[in-house]
């Protein structure tokens, strides 16, 4: 158990519609992350926060955002939802940036 | 551009057949090498970070170590329970890690 939790496990929707993902990040780490994984294409980097401000911008859409609370958990909210958005979504946390991350167990996203 | 690149893509070995993966790697400035396992349906589990060339680190039937543009991931007498998909990441210039596409390894008794 890496500490870090995600819910939920699984998420299935339709097309066109909007879903939040949560993360809650190892206790004491200020540091999240979110990444895709896709089967061609990997895992991806998404964004990062770090103690409540955004540090970082990866291939995340324009319909994708996210936020960090004060009590440092995270949520991924990804909005008009495409068949080409269904993939694993991992949040993953580290003490600071630039150190090894604590990944969650994810969220398999299906969109139908 | 940062990059990572992994090969080979799926390796099958029989149970007790040492091998290696390979991570080859295009940094503008290394911070960090990391090597993760993940199993199907979970996140990835962290093993290694290297940080110079020349390190090396071990733990049970594996080895990590780093050159100047590639590290590698040896499996000495590799166990059924050693079957997994094994990630190679860098630190990148924003702070987050870049992942190689992983190798799946698979161990037959």
């Amino acid at each position: 158990d890496s500490g870090v939790t995600q819910t939920p496990k699984h998420l299935i929707t339709a097309t066109g519609q909007r879903v939040t993902l949560r993360c809650s990040p190892r206790s004491g780490d200020l540091s999240v992350y979110w990444y895709q994984q896709s089967l061609d294409q990997g895992l991806q980097f998404l964004i990062h926060y770090y103690n409540g401000e955004e540090r970082a911008k990866g291939n995340i859409l324009e319909r994708f955002s996210a936020q960090q609370f004060p009590d440092l958990h995270s949520e991924l909210n990804l909005s008009s939802l495409e068949l080409g958005d269904s993939a694993l979504y991992f949040c993953a946390s580290s003490p600071r940036t630039r150190e090894k991350l604590f990944f969650g167990s994810g969220t398999q996203l299906s969109v139908l | 551009e940062d990059q990572v690149t992994q090969s080979p893509e799926a390796l099958r070995l029989q149970e007790g057949e040492s091998s290696s993966l390979n991570c080859s790697y295009t940094v503008s400035g290394l911070r960090g090498l990391f090597w993760y396992r993940q199993d199907p349906g979970k996140g990835p589990e962290f093993l290694f970070t290297l940080y110079s060339a020349g390190e090396e680190k071990e733990k049970e039937r594996l080895k990590a170590t780093l050159t100047k543009k590639e590290s590698f991931l040896h499996i000495t007498a590799p166990k059924p329970e050693d079957s997994a998909t094994y990630l190679c990441a860098v630190g990148g210039s924003q702070g987050n890690l870049i992942f190689g596409k992983g190798t799946k390894l698979s161990v037959k008794p």
